[in-house]
């Protein structure tokens, strides 16, 4: 079956600490990867996405992603993050159909 | 640019109510979805429709209708309100061409049913 999962629902880092939020998927091809954020009371907002190519994605606000398809993970980085990054993080993904299914969500905390 | 525009953005409903929750998109995309959002439960798909008069059920559509008259717009309609209705409510649409294109959200919809 198709799934996606983010193993990590609430992560707490320091203000200029680096950040990776973890996602796995199954699928027996390669899906269309995105990244959203979602700021507490406002909607979704694409980070950055995958399709196909260089494995490492450059996205908005300063946040990566790489697509390691031998551990099927599309993991999210910054190297130093910010008070501004506290938010909700999902994993999309769509299997090649007209639907997209989504992680349950990441929400990070970021401390002083 | 509007993108996605939704409204009403919060409303509290009686148990029993119902109301429509509009959403119209300026971008001439033929997919649009509904989506509710329940704390640590992500984004469940409600209904899609991927073009004017063609709709269909996603994961959770119980107490729920759609239509899709129109390409900009794709009101849900709650009939009956109850209390598992409360949740966040997020409407999206995206281009049909390229299933990996990016879906663009409003800024959603908070519903309270007492």
């Amino acid at each position: 079956a198709q799934s996606v999962t983010q193993p990590d629902i609430h992560i707490t880092v320091s203000e200029g600490a680096s950040l990776e939020l973890r996602c796995n998927y199954s699928y027996g091809a390669t899906p269309y990867l995105f990244w959203y954020v979602q700021s507490p009371g406002q909607g979704l907002q694409l980070l950055l996405k995958y399709f196909s190519g260089d494995t490492l994605v450059q996205g908005i606000k300063g946040f990566e992603a790489e697509f390691k398809r031998s551990q099927s993970s599309f993991n999210l980085r910054k190297p130093s993050v910010h008070w501004s990054d506290a938010a909700e993080y999902f994993c999309v993904l769509n299997f090649g159909n007209e639907k997209l299914t989504f992680g349950t969500g990441t929400r990070l905390t970021i401390i002083p | 640019n509007a993108g996605v525009t939704q409204t009403p953005k919060f409303r509290i409903l009686k148990i029993g109510q119902s109301m429509t929750l509009q959403c119209t998109q300026d971008m001439n995309h033929n997919y649009m979805y509904w989506y509710r959002q329940d704390p640590g439960m992500g984004l469940k798909l409600i209904y899609y429709s991927v073009g004017a008069g063609i709709t269909d059920k996603g994961e959770v559509p119980n107490g729920y209708n759609v239509s899709r008259s129109t390409t900009e717009d794709f009101p849900l309609r709650l009939e009956l309100a109850a209390p598992s209705q409360t949740s966040v409510y997020f409407c999206a649409s995206r281009p049909q061409e390229g299933t990996g294109n990016t879906i663009y959200f409003g800024e959603g919809s908070w519903l309270t049913v007492v």
